[in-house]
């Protein structure tokens, strides 16, 4: 799977767009880009993925660039729950019993 | 989405003493479920790929007679510390994959929290 850079840390105001980052440059061209949070004592929960085109659902947006080498998970309109680390993870479409891979990630903190 | 079940949410225990913590898939069958653990303010580290019907597989440095697995059925997975010590205190988590239609993700449960006395 290709590494992930993300920043440490964020901070975000209540009611604004979180914007997070997530560099891949060494991404291959059946990687996917996941995106999973993890509330403080929780598991992690899934958000959502993308190969190449922008996806967006319920909880958020992923705008992947064109040459896939970046892209940025977006939380609309971020409110007090969505504190957490946000972790960036790139790997083949999981189709298979393959386990999750997870780096430091990004903590976001939502301020109000 | 799919449930993950995972059961305790914490337990405090002595040393010396040994600590089951249960994993169940509630809405789907799973052949395979993953145990991670946690420290804290670090991120999850695989510990062990739990296969139903066959022996688990280990990460490099997991003792595999220290963190019993057993997946004697598609719903549960059991993680057995044995013989706890303190330094085991971290949070566990498990994880499974629904051959659903959610194939593409791994749900996870909520987590126990270990503290080993």
């Amino acid at each position: 799977d290709a590494k992930t850079t993300q920043p440490t840390s964020m901070d975000c105001a209540e009611g604004r767009a979180a914007n997070l980052p997530c560099n891949h440059s060494t991404i291959s061209g059946n990687e996917y880009v996941y995106w999973y949070r993890q509330i403080h004592s929780q598991g992690p929960q899934y958000i959502i993925h993308g190969l190449k085109n922008n996806e967006t659902n319920e909880m958020a947006s992923l705008i992947i660039t064109e040459d896939r080498k970046s892209s940025t998970l977006i939380l609309p309109h971020a409110t007090l729950r969505d504190t957490a680390v946000y972790y960036c993870i790139v790997r083949v479409l999981y189709s298979g019993n393959t386990p999750l891979v997870f780096g430091k990630g990004t903590r976001l903190s939502v301020i109000a | 989405g799919a449930v993950v079940s995972q059961h305790p949410s914490w337990v405090i225990c002595k040393s010396g003493t040994s600590v089951k913590i249960e994993c169940r898939s509630l809405d789907f069958q799973a052949t395979t479920m993953f145990w991670y653990r946690q420290f804290p303010k670090q991120s999850l580290m695989l510990m062990a790929t739990s296969n139903e019907g066959s022996k688990a597989t280990y990460e490099q440095g997991v003792e595999k007679d220290k963190f019993l697995i057993n997946h004697a059925s598609l719903t549960l997975s059991t993680l057995t510390v044995t013989s706890a010590h303190p330094e085991d205190s971290s949070f566990y988590i498990c994880s499974a994959r629904d051959p659903g239609p959610e194939n593409e993700k791994l749900f996870f449960g909520s987590g126990t929290q270990l503290s080993v006395l």
